[in-house]
This record gives structure tokens, sequence and C-alpha cells, in this order.
């Protein structure tokens, strides 16, 4: 299995509303990353778990909450979202921890915030 | 900033044709990768290049890197249609900060 899988592939959400983004990946790498891409614009980084421990969160607001229950699984926990927050949010890993020679992606969470 | 920096922002080309993409960086770096993102869609690892190589080939892909200029080009040759994409630099290595450059929206015309 070659693949990193996010659920759900589109979200709907209400600013007062709790919604989960997930990530999956079974080829046994150690790090996992979260990205917000805008319209037109490269994708930002947002945190890096690195053997299941958080190793960077680039000054992300409180309302995302990342969690890494595993080495296979990366959720991102978002609550009391603005509209400015709608994007695509894109999962990546990476083999050897935050030693980056290849980030493997998937297909992403389009989330718009109402 | 560490952060790449593509231009052309935008290219449009006739199928057929070669489309080159350059990429500047303002740090030190291990490698430089280049990935590619069809709209909407997550982004694919094209090729990787070390801060001790000059020039790479894969394909169609021939990438360059110029440590001294701290530069990258892509250069893709016998452009498709399919190859219609967004294309970004990213430097790579354990003390770099993982951010894409702006990049390259590439339109090949059939």
């Amino acid at each position: 299995d070659t693949e990193v899988t996010q659920t759900p592939k589109h979200l709907v959400m209400g600013m007062t509303n709790k919604k989960s983004l997930k990530c999956e990946q079974h080829m046994g790498h150690r790090a996992m990353y979260w990205y917000k891409q805008k319209a037109k614009k490269p994708p930002e980084l947002m945190f890096v778990y690195s053997y299941e421990k958080l190793s960077i969160n680039e000054s992300v607001p409180s309302r995302f909450s990342p969690e890494c229950p595993n080495s296979s699984l990366l959720n991102l926990h978002l609550h009391a979202l603005q509209p400015e927050d709608s994007a695509l949010y894109l999962c990546a890993s990476s083999p050897q921890g935050i030693v980056t020679e290849k980030l493997f992606f998937g297909s992403g969470t389009q989330l718009s915030v109402l | 900033s560490q952060q790449g920096e593509e231009d052309p922002q935008a290219l449009s080309i006739q199928e057929g044709e070669n489309a080159t993409m350059n990429c500047s960086y303002k740090t030190s770096i291990n490698n430089l990768q280049w990935y590619r993102q069809n709209s909407g869609r997550g982004l694919v690892h094209l090729i990787l290049i070390r801060s001790n190589e000059r020039e790479k080939h894969s394909g169609r892909l021939r990438v360059t890197l110029d440590t001294s200029k701290k530069s990258s080009s892509l250069l893709i040759t016998a452009s498709r249609a399919a190859d219609t994409a967004s294309y970004f630099c990213l430097g790579g290595g354990s003390n770099y900060k993982l951010t894409f450059g702006k990049g390259t929206l590439l339109t090949v015309n059939p």
C-alpha cells in the first residue's frame, strides 16, 4: 500500500460545528504532516508529527487541534472555524522522520466553512 | 524566509514544446525537490536533486541545481496536455523549513 488516504474528500461546516479530518498511511512512515492550501497558493505547513510526537506547530490557531493516535493515523480536529479557514487541507507523510527527501501526499479534504 | 520562489508564475505553451520553470531559495539545503499538483488534488513528487549534484534526468524531466546561485530549474521536454498542472519546488533536509515555493501554473494547449 503506497497511498495516503484522507477522509472526507469534501466537508461543509458551520462556524459552531466540531468536525475532524482523518489521514491514514500504511507505508510505515514515521513523519506525518498537515498542510493548508488556499486557491492559487502553495501549500502552507501547519503541523508535523515525527515518531508520533508533535515536532512542528507553525503558530496555528488553537481552533485547529492535531492528534496522532498511532504511527499510521493523523487527525485534525476542527472547532469554531472561521470562513477564512475554507481551504484544501492536505496530509502528507515521509519515511524517515523530518529528514525530507520525498513527501507522499493524500488527495486532500476540501473544507468550506459557512 | 526560506521559501522557494518559482518563475514564471504562469506559463502557457503548445503541445510538443518544452517548458522551463525556475526556483530560487534563500538558505542552504540538502536537496531540492519538485512536485506536480493537478487542480484541487494532492501533490506528486517528481524528482529530487541533491546539493552535490548539478543535473539529473528522469524520463522527460531534467532538473538542474546551482547552489552558488541558490536556484534550480525544471525542464519538461515534448510537453503533453496531461502535463497541465501547477509545479512547486521544495527545499529538503533536516533543517529546512518544509516550505514550498509559490509555484508555476503550466498550461499545455493541445
